[in-house]
């Protein structure tokens, strides 16, 4: 079955980076999309960006534009998210989430969640 | 972005009652791009329904959607002890898709 499995918890200070893991199993990693949404707490989710598991190309929403980087670890099927210059709005939980279909933007398949808290 | 606008923001109801959730999009959503997710605390959100109206596998048939242009809408018909959680609508225009404000269902 389908699995994604998130890294652990982490506690960073304002300015420090935090980098996210995202292993997949279960379906060809190469095939569906892979989207990174984070969730303030008591808050909507909200987008973070997404990245094309064949050939490593991402796309970031605005608001992150230069603090996130996606990466992808085609060897052992896992993507990556690192946020830099970590602000205390930052501290959410951060979802990694796969398409339901190719092409398609419903997200049918969610990682545990890593809660990344940022305190000084 | 497209604004997604939840109401109610929380419903209290009690087993057996069918309830109905809104979404507005502040423009209108081509080919009915609009999912519901459900999540309950300290857990991912789950996909309900996409396209307006297509269940998701496994979704229990007591759920449905509708609407389409601006507007869309959850039912939950006869209400369940699992059913209590926060319900959150989406719009898939495109890549930058948004998530309504949520609704949270209470037992009565």
């Amino acid at each position: 079955q389908v699995q994604l499995v998130q890294s652990g918890a982490e506690v960073k200070k304002p300015g420090a980076s935090v980098m996210v893991s995202c292993k997949t199993s279960g379906y060809n990693f190469f095939n569906y999309y892979l989207f990174w949404v984070r969730q303030a707490p008591g808050q909507r989710p909200e987008r973070v960006g997404w990245i094309n598991p064949k050939n490593g190309a991402t796309f970031a929403a605005q608001i992150f534009q230069g603090r996130v980087t996606m990466t992808r670890d085609t060897s052992i099927d896992t993507v990556y998210l690192e946020l830099s210059g970590l602000k205390f709005s930052d501290t959410a939980v951060y979802y990694c989430a796969r398409v339901r279909l190719p092409g398609t933007l419903t997200l049918s398949h969610w990682g545990q969640g890593t809660l990344v808290a940022v305190s000084s | 972005d497209i604004q997604m606008t939840q109401s109610p923001s929380t419903l209290s109801a009690s087993i057996g009652d069918s309830v109905t959730i809104t979404c507005r999009a502040s423009q209108s959503i081509s080919n009915n791009w609009v999912a519901w997710y459900q999540q309950k605390p300290g857990t991912a959100p789950k996909l309900l329904i996409y396209g307006a109206s297509t269940l998701e596998s496994g979704v229990p048939s007591r759920f449905s959607g509708s609407g389409s242009g601006t507007d869309f809408t959850l039912t939950i018909s006869s209400l369940q002890p699992d059913d209590f959680a926060t319900y959150y609508c989406q719009q898939y225009n495109s890549y930058l898709f948004t998530f309504g404000g949520g609704t949270k269902v209470e037992i009565k």
